[in-house]
């Protein structure tokens, strides 16, 4: 059971690329969401879906885009890269109310 | 909106020690709240959840965690520190009716041999 995956685990990003961060899990959770984690600011919600084909925002949405075609996948997409999305991402997915989220082992990003 | 604090950037100990991570919450109604840990370089890491029924919590490599409602706080607690516990802490709480997560700003434990 790999829980959940998230691919690259580091990337590099010129100012103005743009990529897609993957994420999947294998638990048929119905919640996924995505945090970024900056010093001092403890993880901060982008997106968020409850099912496949419903997203909405989080905290922190500006410059990112999700989508959810299947229960499985929950791509995070960066449009233009700019330095301050320099962060680590962490994708997220939780079964149930009340049930605990399982965690990816996070994208390190650094925008120059 | 539903928060968390954690009051403390860290925490040192010395191991065998007992160990206290703190947590308040601000919360309309009542909270489910969680406990995270992070060792370096990797994802978080489940370790206890309050939803309903006995104040403290038990939950893995040792950590027990007491909710207390008079003062909305959900501190973290171990009776005897490991080295190996040092690491960062998380306290999140459920936002709402909703699955979200609202996570404190984290504390570093770190434990001396």
């Amino acid at each position: 059971n790999a829980g959940v995956t998230q691919t690259p685990k580091f990337q590099v990003l010129k100012t103005g690329q743009s990529m897609t961060l993957q994420c999947a899990q294998d638990m048929n959770h119905e919640y996924m969401s995505w945090y970024r984690q900056d010093p001092g600011m403890g993880l901060r919600l982008i997106h968020y879906s409850v099912g496949a084909g419903i997203t909405d925002q989080g905290e922190v949405p500006n410059g990112y885009n999700v989508s959810r075609s299947t229960t499985e996948d929950f791509p995070l997409r960066l449009l233009s890269a700019a330095p301050s999305q320099t962060s680590v991402y962490f994708c997220a997915s939780k079964g149930g109310v009340g049930t605990e989220a399982f965690f990816g082992q996070g994208t390190r990003l650094t925008v120059v | 909106a539903q928060s968390v604090a954690q009051p403390e950037d860290q925490v040192n100990v010395a191991e065998g020690n007992p160990l206290t991570v703190k947590c308040t919450y601000s919360v309309s109604g009542n909270p489910y709240l969680f406990w995270y840990v992070q060792y370096p370089n990797r994802g978080l890491q489940f370790l206890l959840k309050y939803i309903t029924g006995d104040n403290l919590v038990k939950g893995s490599y040792g950590f027990e965690a007491e909710f207390n409602k008079s003062q909305t706080s959900f501190h973290l607690k171990k009776p005897s520190a490991l080295v190996s516990d040092s690491a960062l802490y998380f306290c999140a709480v459920r936002d709402g009716g909703f699955q979200k997560l609202v996570f404190g700003t984290g504390t570093r434990l770190l434990v001396s041999p």
